[in-house]
């Protein structure tokens, strides 16, 4: 079956830098697309960005772009989410999702990472 | 950018009615590169439908999708008490992909 195993809450202070992580199992992990998603509390769902791990290409949404950093280590399995100064605003669960081999849509979602920043 | 609007926002039914999910797109998605989601209080979002109206594996046929252009529907043909949830579309045919800001369910 196809997993893709996120890692646990984190709550961090507004400058403090984190890096999430999205693990993936039972297919190969190279060959498909891993999205990143944005839900603030109580709100809807927002595109970030997408990664290939089979060759790090990676597309990002312009409302996320330089915001934060996304990226893939196909050694381990593994797709990170990063940012080096957090903001309050950043507050939100992180969704990972695998893209469908051939089409576009989302098919497979982590079960989500809250990131949670106050002071 | 693609923006989808949603409506209504909030659709209140009893089980067994029909309801039906609009989704408008600002400008036409060619190949209908159209997903619908279901997401329930505390959990993932779960594909139920992708090229406007294929369902995605394990999705009960109560579930429909279709459009074309910029009019997309999901139709759920008699809701039973678990499908109370928030629905999203979107779509995945242009950059960036884009959602819908959703539509919620509740079953009374």
């Amino acid at each position: 079956d196809v997993q893709l195993v996120q890692s646990g809450a984190e709550v961090k202070k507004p400058g403090e830098s984190l890096q999430i992580s999205c693990k993936g199992s039972g297919y190969s992990f190279t060959d498909y697309w891993i999205a990143w998603v944005r839900q603030m509390p109580g709100k809807g769902l927002e595109w970030m960005g997408i990664i290939y791990p089979g060759d790090s290409d990676t597309r990002y949404s312009p409302s996320f772009q330089g915001q934060v950093t996304i990226s893939a280590d196909k050694s381990i399995y593994t797709a990170y989410l990063q940012w080096t100064s957090l903001k309050a605003s950043d507050t939100a669960t992180y969704y990972c999702a695998r893209r469908h081999e051939s089409s576009g849509y989302v098919e497979d979602w982590g079960q989500g990472t809250l990131v949670t920043v106050s002071s | 950018e693609i923006v989808l609007t949603q409506s209504p926002g909030t659709l209140s039914l009893s089980p067994g009615q029909r309801a039906t999910l609009s989704c408008r797109a600002s400008q036409s998605l060619s190949g209908s590169y159209l997903a619908w989601y279901q997401q329930t209080p505390g959990q993932a979002p779960r594909l139920l439908i992708y090229g406007a109206s294929s369902r995605a594996t394990g999705i009960p046929d109560r579930f429909s999708g279709s459009g074309s252009g910029t009019d997309f529907t999901l139709t759920i043909s008699r809701l039973e008490p678990e499908d109370s949830a928030v629905y999203y579309c979107h779509q995945y045919g242009s950059s960036p992909r884009t959602f819908g800001q959703g539509t919620k369910v509740e079953i009374k």
